[in-house]
Parts: structure tokens; sequence; C-alpha cells
């Protein structure tokens, strides 16, 4: 069964880089039946696709991010990385690392999410 | 970007009632749409896929219908571990985007 775990700061200062990590562990990263990334919620709120990745291959990104997220795969460390640049307190949100099927495009697997906060 | 409207946001249900919410694209999106059952704490879990296929393990109370821009997801016979929040994702386009969600209660 996959497994997803998240792992990263709580707490990001105002104008900082948020770096997550997401191990996978059940799953082929390698796989070439399926897209790995993140989606974000607000407290309370709905549900944004930050983007994603297909392993060797090249990411997408939700264009509202405006240029400030990377996506990477590390097939050795079976890892997902997300990096979201100049920080405001809008991207307060929990993030959840997921995997997505390459035809459907429906996310099957999720992990737990992380709660985000960013504050001075 | 594609915009998902779900309805009702909230709903009022007891178990034994069948349970259906609406999801409408802002245009055409064939069959690439997908729902999902949230409780709170815990991450989305996804019930249906490609409008109408029931994802493996997902009880046969769910069910999804519906094509181009109008969908239906509907719960018979609800349960008590039914009661959650409900959204509808579109897969046809990126950036993928989802319904507001509908909270059954």
């Amino acid at each position: 069964q996959v497994q997803l775990q998240e792992s990263g700061p709580g707490l990001v200062k105002p104008s900082q880089t948020l770096s997550l990590t997401c191990t996978v562990s059940g799953a082929s990263i390698s796989s070439n039946r399926h897209y790995w990334g993140w989606i974000r919620q607000h407290p309370g709120k709905g549900l944004e696709w930050l983007g994603y990745i297909y392993s060797g291959g090249s990411p997408y990104y939700n264009p509202s991010l405006k240029g400030r997220l990377s996506i990477g795969v590390d097939t050795s460390a079976s890892q997902v990385s997300l990096k979201l640049n100049s920080m405001t307190a809008a991207d307060s949100a929990v993030y959840y690392c997921v995997r997505a099927q390459t035809v459907e495009l429906v996310f099957d697997s999720w992990g737990q999410g992380t709660l985000v906060t960013v504050s001075s | 970007d594609i915009q998902m409207t779900q309805f009702p946001s909230s709903l009022s249900a007891s178990v034994g009632d069948r349970v259906t919410i609406t999801c409408r694209a802002s245009q055409s999106i064939n069959a690439f749409l997908n729902w999902y059952q949230q409780k709170p704490g815990r991450a989305p879990k996804v019930l249906i896929y490609a409008a109408s296929s029931l994802q493996s393990g997902v009880p046969s109370r769910f069910s999804g219908s519906g094509s181009e821009t109008d969908f239906t997801l509907t719960i018979t016979n609800l349960q008590p571990e039914d009661f959650a929040t409900y959204f509808c994702q579109q897969s046809f386009r990126t950036p993928l985007t989802f319904g507001g969600g509908t909270k059954v209660e």
C-alpha cells in the first residue's frame, strides 16, 4: 500500500522559501503511470492544486503561483520536493503530497498533510 | 481556468437518506470529473473518477453521473460515516481545479 509522508517546517517567515519533502513508500516513484505533486488547503477552505511532476519529465505548475514554485523528484531517495519562494500569509495552509494517475488525473493517494504557517 | 461550482454548499441529511450533490463546470470537460470525500482533520479520499467509475474499495452506495458540464454525486442509504465534505475536481485541463465543497451534516 502506497504511503506518502510530508516533512518540513511548520513555521516560515514572510519572504522566505518554504521547502517540503514527501517520502514515498510502497510504490515506485519512477513509475510511468503516476504523477507526484502537491495540493494545499487553506484552513476551512477548498483545495488548490499546486503542481506535479512525472518522473523523468517536466513539471506542471499552477500559473496562479506566478513562477514561485518548484517541484522535484529524487528517485534514489523516493522523495518528492516542493519549494515555494516569497512566502506570504496567503500561503499559510495545509500542504498535501499527492499521487495522480496519469490517465485519469485523479489523486488516488494523499499524505496526511502538513500545516504551514507564515508569520514573523 | 475552468471554474467548478458545487451546490449546495451544505445540506442536512439523516441516516438512510438519499443525498445528491451537483457540480457544474464553466466549460465542457467531457467526463473528466472526480469526486472526493474529506473528513475533519483528514486528507481527501477519492470516491469516483471519470465521472462514474467507482474507486476500488469504495462502497457501492456512492455513484456518479454526468458529462460535459453537469455532474452529480449520489449517496444512497446515507451511513453515519458518510457525514463529511465532498469535493469535485476537473481533470480535463491544467490548472486542475476543485469545487468549493459540499458539507453533509
